[in-house]
């Protein structure tokens, strides 16, 4: 069956240290990944999309790695702040029409 | 401009109570997509309309759901003989085209509780 799994668990990390989220994902074959952001009360908000045929995509302190062979997407945040403790979802995309299927999420908490 | 928005943010309801979700979504967008999200999870497909039509309704869980959007722009969840099982929050995305690599923008989703 089709699953897409990032850490169940909160990762909490010190302000300043790297924070990297897994996504992981069986029996599909997405045209591209996209990372979004959810804070409490509110929809998710677009971080980042990266292709499949993507190596690595950064933009400021976000880096999106993308692994077609292992099946696994690698979210970091690097210098982390307080105000980027939030819930990150992944979400794979089929192709035409942007369907998009998400994960679970990862809590993030960075503590000052 | 604004966002996309959804009205209303909270709908309480009793079981077996018709509702209606609107959604408003960001002005030109041509494709509109609904998710419903459940505590602790992702949100969950479940339709997605491409101008007035649905392009992909695949998600909706059974036939009690029915979604519209006849002018193309605003468009409407309706929810028929409401059970305790639907209760979540139900979010609207809206996007500049459909397909392609396009980033979804989503509303702050109506919170619906069925009693």
């Amino acid at each position: 069956s089709q699953k897409i799994e990032q850490n169940s668990e909160a990762l909490n990390i010190q302000e300043g240290k790297t924070a990297t989220l897994t996504c992981n994902y069986t029996n599909y074959s997405p045209a591209y990944l996209q990372w979004y952001r959810q804070d409490p009360g509110r929809g998710p908000v677009f971080l980042l999309l990266i292709r499949e045929n993507e190596k690595e995509k950064r933009k400021e302190r976000l880096k999106v790695t993308f692994d077609t062979t292992l099946k696994q997407s690698l979210f970091h945040i690097t210098a982390s702040q307080p105000a980027d403790s939030a819930t990150y979802l992944c979400a794979l995309d089929k192709g035409y029409g942007n369907k998009l299927v998400f994960g679970a999420g990862t809590i993030l908490r960075v503590k000052s | 401009g604004a966002g996309v928005s959804q009205t209303p943010s909270n709908k309480v309801t009793e079981k077996g109570k018709y509702v209606e979700l609107r959604c408003d979504p960001i002005s030109g967008h041509t494709a509109l997509y609904w998710y419903r999200q459940s505590l602790g999870q992702g949100p969950e497909f479940l339709i997605y309309f491409q101008g007035t039509g649905a392009a992909d309704d695949s998600g909706l869980p059974n036939d009690r759901f029915f979604a519209v959007r006849p002018e193309g722009s605003v468009s409407t969840l309706k929810i028929q003989r409401t059970e305790r099982g639907d209760s979540a929050v139900y979010l609207c995305a809206s996007s500049s085209t459909s397909g392609g690599y396009n980033e979804q923008f989503f509303g702050p989703g109506t919170r619906l509780t069925v009693l």
